[in-house]
Parts: C-alpha cells; sequence; structure tokens
C-alpha cells in the first residue's frame, strides 16, 4: 500500500519557468516530510524539509506548500534552471520510533534551455 | 570525511547465488538504513537499524538479511539471489538524537540477477 503518492511522474519544464510536484499522504501521524533530489548514478540528498506546524517553507529558489487539512505538500521551484534537471521524491515519516522515511515514486525533472 | 560509503558499485549474480553488500559510515550516526530503488516505485526500506547489534524488518524485507556488529558497518546479504532482486541499493544514515531528521544517502549499488 502506497501512503505517499506522487505526481507528475515526469514533467518537462522551459528555462526560468516553474516546476510543481505534488504529494498526497495517508497516515496521520506523518509529521515530517522533506524533498530528495537524486541526480543520475547518485545518492538522493535532501534538499528541504518542512514540519506540519507551518504551511510553507522557503529556501532559495525551492518552497514546500504544506495543507495538513488535506494531507497534501508540493514542491515549487521558482525560476527552474537546466542544472535543476533531476528526479524529486517527497518523502513523509512519523517522529515516533524509528521515524524511516516512506518515499514517493518520484518525479523526473528536466529543464529545457 | 567520506560519508556514506557503499560497496561494491555493480555486481552481476546468476540465480542462487549470494553476496553481501557493504555500507560505511563515518558520521558517527546510531541509524542506518537499506533501501532498494525500482523504476516508478521510489525507494523502498529493506531493513534498518537504530544502534550497534540491533536490525529490524523494514517494508520489502523477504529474501534479504542484515547485521550491524559494529556501529559504523551496515551489511545486507541475498542469501540465493533471483532475478526480481535486481535493483539499484542504497544505503542511509543519521543522527539519532536532537532533532535532526536528516538521512544521508550512499551511492549506490546496482545489482543484476541474471
Amino acid at each position: 500500500q502506497q501512503q505517499v503518492k506522487q505526481s507528475p511522474q515526469s514533467l518537462i519544464v522551459q528555462k526560468g519557468g516553474i516546476s510543481i510536484i505534488n504529494c498526497a499522504y495517508e497516515n496521520t501521524a506523518f509529521d515530517y516530510f522533506p524533498w530528495y533530489q537524486q541526480f543520475p548514478g547518485k545518492g538522493p540528498a535532501l534538499l528541504i524539509a518542512i514540519r506540519p506546524d507551518v504551511s510553507e517553507k522557503k529556501e532559495g529558489r525551492f518552497t514546500i506548500s504544506f495543507n495538513k487539512s488535506a494531507k497534501q505538500f508540493s514542491l515549487h521551484i521558482m525560476d527552474s534552471q537546466p542544472g535543476d534537471s533531476a528526479t524529486y521524491f517527497c518523502a513523509a515519516a512519523a517522529l515516533i520510533g524509528p521515524r524511516q522515511l516512506t518515499f514517493g515514486s518520484g518525479t523526473q525533472l528536466t529543464v529545457l534551455p | 570525511n567520506a560519508g556514506v560509503t557503499q560497496t561494491p558499485k555493480f555486481r552481476v549474480l546468476k540465480t542462487g547465488q549470494s553476496m553481501t553488500l557493504l555500507c560505511a559510515q563515518d558520521m558517527n550516526h546510531e541509524y542506518m538504513y537499506w533501501y532498494r530503488q525500482d523504476p516508478g516505485m521510489g525507494l523502498r526500506l529493506i531493513h534498518y537499524s537504530v544502534g550497534e547489534g540491533t536490525t529490524a524488518k523494514g517494508e520489502v524485507p523477504d529474501g534479504y538479511n542484515v547485521s550491524r556488529l559494529k556501529k559504523q558497518n551496515f551489511l545486507l546479504g541475498l542469501e540465493s539471489a533471483a532475478p526480481s532482486q535486481t535493483s539499484v541499493y542504497f544505503c542511509a544514515s543519521r543522527y539519532g538524537t536532537g532533532g535532526i531528521y536528516e538521512q544521508y544517502f550512499g551511492p549506490g549499488t546496482r545489482l543484476t540477477v541474471t
């Protein structure tokens, strides 16, 4: 049972455009929502994360929007650049117990020059 | 610091063969994880460890065993490899306390079972 659903599977954006990736979760015990970025041949690396006590978190060109009542969160990449081309994974974890991450299925982002 | 390293980077096995994947971290992290990554399925947790000498099952543990004899190492074993275990395997680690939840990933091991 997939507890974190991610869309779209792939996304093509022009340079300078806005990239938006969406995730929805089911488990109400989830209390930590990170986004990971993965380049080909590399392991995932943490990009940005949010706790549900805030509705938005911004770090540079990357913003997470969080809607607790809808159990949805999204990643916005402003002024998308070709160097942002990568696979993006949303994830969620409960902050009790071993806190293992449950990942979405991933979005392959291509930013055209 | 090397961070999280994985050995080997690539491996081809025949069905029924066994092998061990090694993960090592030099960040003194308490928690370590093994994931597999398959197209369209994200990363799925195989086994994890919350400290030296302890292991627990994740989402997809069947066909795998693990050991954490030393804090810095986490081994993943395949006793009798099957084609369904063809995948890219990632190890990750993180601190256990202090409110830091970021997992640090290794570069991955690409395993093909024929």
